[in-house]
């Protein structure tokens, strides 16, 4: 299995500001998937990243609010950009393992007040 | 289509009693169906998961069953204990690592000393 790191674990954060989270993994993977976990809410995936290509976006996320960089096949950073009292969430990075199973990462989660 | 229908939204079972969580789809070409545990401040984390080759898959407590020609499947865990107690997502996706997860919308298990 895929150990992955994610930073921040949490934070508070001021209405129109950005935050950078990063996600590390321990082993090269291919695909790196960005998910959002409302309160209460199941996963709803962002946008999935190849590394050295842009990353592909989901219905209802676009790049000027979320943009993603994959710099390299162990790490990858999602910002979230503007933010405002709706994007107070858990934010979770996922790998495929060589087995095609799923891991994720322990989440940032994230207060905007 | 891409949709992953998810019952029941919470559960309680006492010690020692048999959770069942069931959960379906429509999309035929979905190939690989985990079950993730979610633990209040953690990230998900795989349980189980079966493809469509087999009716059942059982590790330790867990049991996955399989009906592909209803495109349903469940969750049993056998003597639910306390320690159980967690959030329960079933996802589904095609065969490859490539390929996105969809997630149920998650079924909040607690098991009752």
């Amino acid at each position: 299995s895929a150990v992955i790191s994610q930073k921040p674990s949490r934070d508070i954060c001021q209405r129109g500001t950005s935050l950078t989270i990063q996600c590390q993994v321990d082993s090269q993977v291919t695909m790196m998937f960005w998910y959002r976990q409302q309160p209460g809410q199941s996963l709803t995936l962002i946008a999935t990243a190849n590394q050295g290509s842009e990353a592909t976006y989901e219905s209802g996320f676009v790049i000027d609010k979320f943009p993603i960089s994959r710099p390299n096949l162990t790490f990858s950073t999602l910002t979230v950009s503007n933010m405002s009292p709706e994007d107070s969430s858990i934010y979770l990075c996922s790998v495929t393992g060589g087995n095609t199973e799923a891991f994720f990462g322990q989440g940032t989660r994230l207060t905007v007040v | 289509q891409q949709q992953v229908k998810q019952s029941p939204q919470s559960l309680i079972v006492q010690k020692g009693g048999i959770s069942i969580i069931n959960c379906a789809y429509e999309n035929t070409a979905f190939d690989y169906f985990p079950w993730y545990q979610q633990f209040p401040g953690k990230g998900p984390a795989l349980l189980i998961a079966i493809r469509p080759d087999v009716s059942e898959k059982k590790e330790g407590r867990f049991t996955i069953s399989f009906n592909k020609s209803a495109k349903q499947f469940s969750l049993h865990i056998m003597d639910s204990q306390p320690g159980d107690s967690a959030t329960y997502f079933c996802a589904a996706r095609g065969d490859t690592g490539f390929q996105k997860l969809v997630f149920g919308t998650g079924t909040r298990l607690l098991v009752s000393p």
